[in-house]
This record gives structure tokens, sequence and C-alpha cells, in this order.
């Protein structure tokens, strides 16, 4: 079975705190991608990364940051310098097995608030 | 702009009625996945088609059904709809292949569907 799991439901820090997102996965297949999706109060869902199961670097992409580390079946987003346009809900999400069907299976989203 | 387009935004309509959600994929996109999100329910699979053919199913109730057509837009039918049936139904789009996912959804804004 797959599974998402982001036990933070909510999170609420002050303007230019750091912050981090947990993500945990469960997925008996050995190649498989992870995800994060952010959705603003608008609505829509927006892309922001993916990793395969093969790469295990970091990747910084301005504020944003991942850290996968496959022996603890985590992908951890972090926001560097938070700012109030950072203030959504962010979704992990993981498809796994390259030939078997190919839904991808989201977590129950963290919703992050940035106090100005 | 994600590229993907769904009609209609919102939608109100009484228990018992019969709705359709049309998406329109991004350009070149032969996959096209439908996703529920609800309050407690968070974000749910429904289903996927690739190039007309249903691909992998989730858990997408009997009363609803999906269809891809020879253009690659899809539509959502909705039918003896329930209280429980409101929520932000999501479209996507994606590259993949028929084998597989390795790449990231793009999202329609979603039509809000509220039942009376």
């Amino acid at each position: 079975a797959q599974k998402v799991t982001q036990a933070q439901t909510e999170i609420s820090v002050v303007e230019k705190e750091d912050v981090t997102l947990d993500c945990v996965y469960e997925t008996r297949d050995t190649t498989y991608y992870l995800f994060w999706y952010k959705q603003p109060p608008s609505g829509e869902l927006v892309f922001l990364i993916r990793r395969n199961s093969f790469d295990e670097q970091n990747e910084i992409s301005g504020r944003y940051s991942w850290n996968f580390q496959k022996s603890t079946s985590s992908f951890n987003f972090t926001i560097t310098a938070s700012q109030v346009v950072d203030s959504a809900v962010y979704f992990c999400a993981l498809s796994a097995g390259y030939s078997s069907a190919s839904k991808i299976i989201f977590g129950s989203g963290t919703r992050l608030s940035i106090r100005p | 702009d994600s590229g993907v387009t769904q009609t209609p935004k919102h939608l109100i309509t009484a228990t018992g009625q019969r709705v359709t959600l049309r998406c329109s994929p991004r350009s070149g996109d032969l996959s096209v996945y439908w996703y529920q999100q609800s309050l407690d329910q968070g974000l749910q699979f429904l289903i996927q088609y690739y190039n007309g053919e249903e691909r992998a199913k989730g858990n997408i109730l009997e009363r609803f059904s999906a269809q891809q057509f020879p253009d690659l837009h899809s539509e959502l039918n909705l039918s003896s709809l329930e209280l429980g049936d409101s929520a932000l139904y999501f479209c996507a789009s994606s590259v993949a292949t028929w084998e597989g996912n390795t790449g990231e959804l793009f999202f329609g804004e979603g039509s809000r569907l509220t039942v009376l």
C-alpha cells in the first residue's frame, strides 16, 4: 500500500522565521516519485518539485529547500525567511511503481500561516 | 495559469440531481486525472484517463463516472447527488505515458460543487 503522512495539520509562524513541513511516505516500490504542491488561498494547486527515488540529493530553489532521506522515508520541505505570501496549504504526494497505475497519492496537507 | 481549464467554476444544485464537470487538459497532455477535495477527506484521487482509455481508478463512487473524448477533454459526471458530494473537484493533466507517470500534474482551478 502507498501512503503519505503529513502529521502537521497547521503551522503558524511569524514572518522571516524558517519553517519545515514534514512528509513521511510508505511504498514497497523501489521506483517512485515524490512531489510537493502548494495550494494558496485562491485554490489552485501549484507544482513545486518532483524527486525520483534514485536521487537523494537535496534541492534548493531560492528560499525553498527539500530534504529527501530514503532511510527515514521522508521528504521534508523547508522555507527559509518565510513571507506572508508563503501562506498556503502544502501537499506532499507520491507516485509509485513505474509500470503500475500512475495515480498520485496526496497527503492530507499542512496549512501554513505566516503572520506579519 | 497551468493551461488546464475547468468549467464550471462554481455549481450549486440540489440533492438527487446530476451534474457534469468539464476539463480541457494542457495542450499535448494525454493524461487526465480527477481529484475530489473535501474538508474531511483531503485530496482524493478519483480516476485517470490516458488517451481516451481509463488507466487508473481510485475512490470513485459508482454514482460517478468519467470519460475522455477523442479531443482529449474529459468530463466527470456526478449523479444522484448527496450533501456529502459537496467538494472542490480538480482536474489535472500530465505528459504521463501509458506505462506510468513520471512528471508533475498540472491542475485546473477546480469546480466547486455545492449540493443543497
